[in-house]
């Protein structure tokens, strides 16, 4: 079973950086790009950009650009991503989700982790 | 970046149908047939409904369709039952190798 595991919530203080994980299994990491979403309290889903799991590659949406980095480590199958420079409009759930097979849409998707920013 | 344009609320009767309507460019939606819609229930992950327009992923109920004209693309649920209740976004591949949501909507079965 295709899965995706993230991991706990955070609780950060403004300025601070946070690193959010996304650990694969069920399928191969390498053949699929990793996408980040996140939605705000109360608010609709944003797409954040993505990661090839490939070569590293990756593409981030034109408002996140500068403040978040997306890495991986095939070793164990494991996204991340890292956001900075913390505001409270940075509070949120983030998501990770996997190119579809085919592409162009998300499936699966894990289970989200709550970031809280608050002094 | 601006959101795809969503219905903030639709409603409807067990039973009936409700069409949710999503709305974009000729860069995103009027371009590609790529887009797909999610469910989403409250404190849960979104779920994937539809992809492609109008494929549904195994396991998805056929009462839910999708379609495209132009720049709008449409979700269709029929049959409307009380787990339908949910947060629906729509989301599509949009020029710069990159992709949208919509702004959401809420369904109520009444």
């Amino acid at each position: 079973q295709e899965q995706l595991v993230q991991s706990g919530p955070e609780v950060k203080k403004p300025g601070a950086s946070v690193k959010v994980s996304c650990k694969a299994s069920g399928y191969t990491f390498t053949d699929a790009f990793l996408h980040w979403v996140r939605q705000t309290p109360g608010q609709g889903l944003e797409y954040m950009g993505c990661i090839s799991p490939n070569n590293g590659g990756t593409n981030y949406a034109q408002k996140f650009q500068g403040s978040i980095t997306m890495t991986r480590d095939t070793s164990i199958s494991t996204a991340y991503l890292e956001v900075t420079r913390l505001t409270s409009d940075d509070t949120a759930i983030y998501y990770c989700t996997r190119d579809r097979d085919g592409g162009f849409s998300f499936d699966p998707w894990g289970q989200g982790t709550l970031v809280s920013v608050s002094s | 970046q601006s959101a795809l344009t969503q219905p903030a609320s639709v409603s409807g009767s067990l039973g009936q149908s409700i069409t949710i309507s999503c709305t974009g460019t000729s860069s995103d939606i009027g371009n590609y047939n790529y887009v797909s819609w999610y469910q989403q229930h409250p404190g849960k992950a979104p779920k994937p409904m539809i992809y492609n327009v109008n494929n549904r992923p195994s396991g998805v109920s056929n009462r839910f369709s999708g379609s495209k004209s132009g720049n709008t693309a449409s979700l269709t649920i029929s049959g409307l039952q009380a787990e339908d209740e949910a947060d629906y976004y729509c989301n599509s591949y949009r020029d710069g190798n990159t992709y949208v949501f919509g702004t959401g909507t809420k369904v109520t079965v009444l």
